[in-house]
């Protein structure tokens, strides 16, 4: 059990270009989740899967950011046609299906839109 | 939706008991969650209430009040590696079937001097 890995940690592009962002949760975790956090904030939920399903997204995530998670194992983010505004750390984390989940994060992955 | 308030800094001594509150609103409450954020890194989990009362686990204590829609994280026999964020985080049923995720506070930003 190695954690839950993210990467890249840091991510440099210009406005308008596209990137994409992987997840690799803990092996026999059932659920992932997405959030962004930027400086001074709590977390924010963008979207979750229990296994390869795609069951819930926050209406905050506009059209140009997809998540898969195609085989249930590691997920992606990506984002379109990125803005200054999409600035932040995405975070990643995993949990299994219980009556006290937990979440376990990764470390994120810090995007700077210039 | 859940709106979520704790305060925004503290500051203790070493050595000394410090609480840090958490107040919520919600609709469908399902647990509340304490993490611990230091600077640049993923949120680690520290603890869990579901049913009113404390909760202990060594320096740390979480107390929950479902009625009051209140909680505190205690830490005791503060050391300077606390120095940290610390994020109440609340899970709500939500209007939909399958509904887990978190939603987080913005932090309480610890500091912990000599």
């Amino acid at each position: 059990d190695t954690g839950v890995s993210q990467n890249p940690r840091h991510k440099i592009t210009k406005r308008g270009q596209n990137v994409t962002f992987r997840c690799d949760p803990i092996s026999e975790h059932n659920r992932l989740y997405w959030y962004r956090q930027t400086l001074g904030q709590g977390p924010e939920f963008l979207t979750y899967f229990q296994n390869e399903a795609q069951l819930e997204k926050s209406r905050l995530l506009s059209d140009r950011f997809s998540a898969e998670r195609p085989k249930g194992s590691f997920s992606t983010l990506e984002i379109q046609r990125t803005e200054q505004g999409d600035s932040a750390m995405y975070l990643c984390a995993s949990s299994l299906t219980g009556a006290h989940e937990k979440l376990f994060f990764g470390s994120g992955t810090q995007l700077s839109v210039l | 939706g859940q709106n979520i308030d704790q305060p925004t800094e503290m500051t203790a001594t070493e050595g000394a008991i410090v609480q840090i509150n958490c107040t919520y609103q919600t609709s469908g409450f399902n647990g509340l969650f304490w993490y611990q954020q230091h600077a640049g890194e993923a949120p680690t989990f520290l603890s869990y209430n579901v049913l009113d009362g404390l909760e202990e686990k060594g320096r740390f204590s979480s107390f929950l009040s479902r009625s009051k829609g209140y909680s505190y994280l205690l830490l005791k026999e503060l050391q300077m590696k606390d120095s940290a964020s610390y994020l109440c985080a609340v899970r709500d049923k939500g209007a939909g079937a399958g509904s887990y995720q978190l939603t987080f506070g913005k932090g309480t930003k610890l500091s912990v001097i000599p």
